[in-house]
């Protein structure tokens, strides 16, 4: 089955707590994006990648780092996470960064106290 | 600034009857439209999408979209609502151009309540 796989599912964390939140596609797509999901907000993305080694910051990258090491994985760290960044998250794949649809994960929920 | 508006934070929709999930969008050029619906505690279900041609265009579980370029909308429809149509409704716009590896410009998203 065609699926974007993210893990946790739910996280709870401390202020300052670097932390992972992995994301992994089975559909051999070169496109990657992260999201977060804000109320009234809809999806803003913080940071997408084009091929394996190509990362790039997006409208909301501020307190996020990426990698693209492989093709079918594209963690997302927080170094230092801060209240602010709790929120919902989004890993998304496609196969064209053009006229085909993106794939979503189920999201992490991430709490920062 | 590019930007998507969805004017409407809820529909409310009795079963049976027709509904509209009302987008507009902000964007240079001809970008892609995309409608995907988010269940609660799931990811987001892509539902359909408009890239060229036919004004309106058909997708999952019996919704449907008509483009308006002069308007420049995007507008989700379905003639008949279910109770199991209930959801958060995104419209996504994707520029032609320039668009940081694909990205999904989103709407605030439309709460769907179809009621018995």
């Amino acid at each position: 089955e065609a699926q974007v796989t993210q893990n946790p599912r739910y996280l709870i964390t401390v202020t300052g707590k670097k932390l992972t939140v992995t994301c992994s596609q089975n559909m051999n797509h070169e496109y990657m994006s992260w999201y977060r999901q804000d109320p009234g907000l809809g999806l803003r993305q913080i940071y997408y990648s084009m091929n394996v080694e190509v990362t790039d910051k997006g409208d909301v990258p501020e307190g996020y780092k990426v990698s693209r090491k492989e093709k079918r994985n594209f963690p997302l760290i927080l170094e230092s996470p801060s209240p602010n960044q709790t929120s919902l998250y989004f890993c998304a794949s496609s196969l064209t960064g053009s006229n085909t649809e993106a794939f979503f994960g189920q999201g992490t929920r991430l709490t920062v106290v | 600034a590019q930007s998507v508006a969805q004017p409407e934070d809820q529909v409310n929709v009795a079963e049976g009857n027709p509904l509209t999930v009302k987008c507009t969008y902000s964007v240079s050029g001809n970008p892609y439209l995309f409608w995907y619906v988010q269940y609660p505690n799931r990811g987001l279900q892509f539902l359909l999408k408009y890239i060229t041609g036919d004004n309106l265009v058909k997708g999952s579980y019996g919704f449907e979209a008509e483009f308006n370029k002069s308007q420049t909308s995007f507008h989700l429809k379905k003639p008949s609502a279910l109770v199991s149509d209930s959801a958060l409704y995104f419209c996504a716009v994707r520029p032609y151009f320039y668009n940081q590896g694909g990205k999904l410009i989103f709407g605030q998203g439309t709460e769907l309540s179809v009621k018995p």
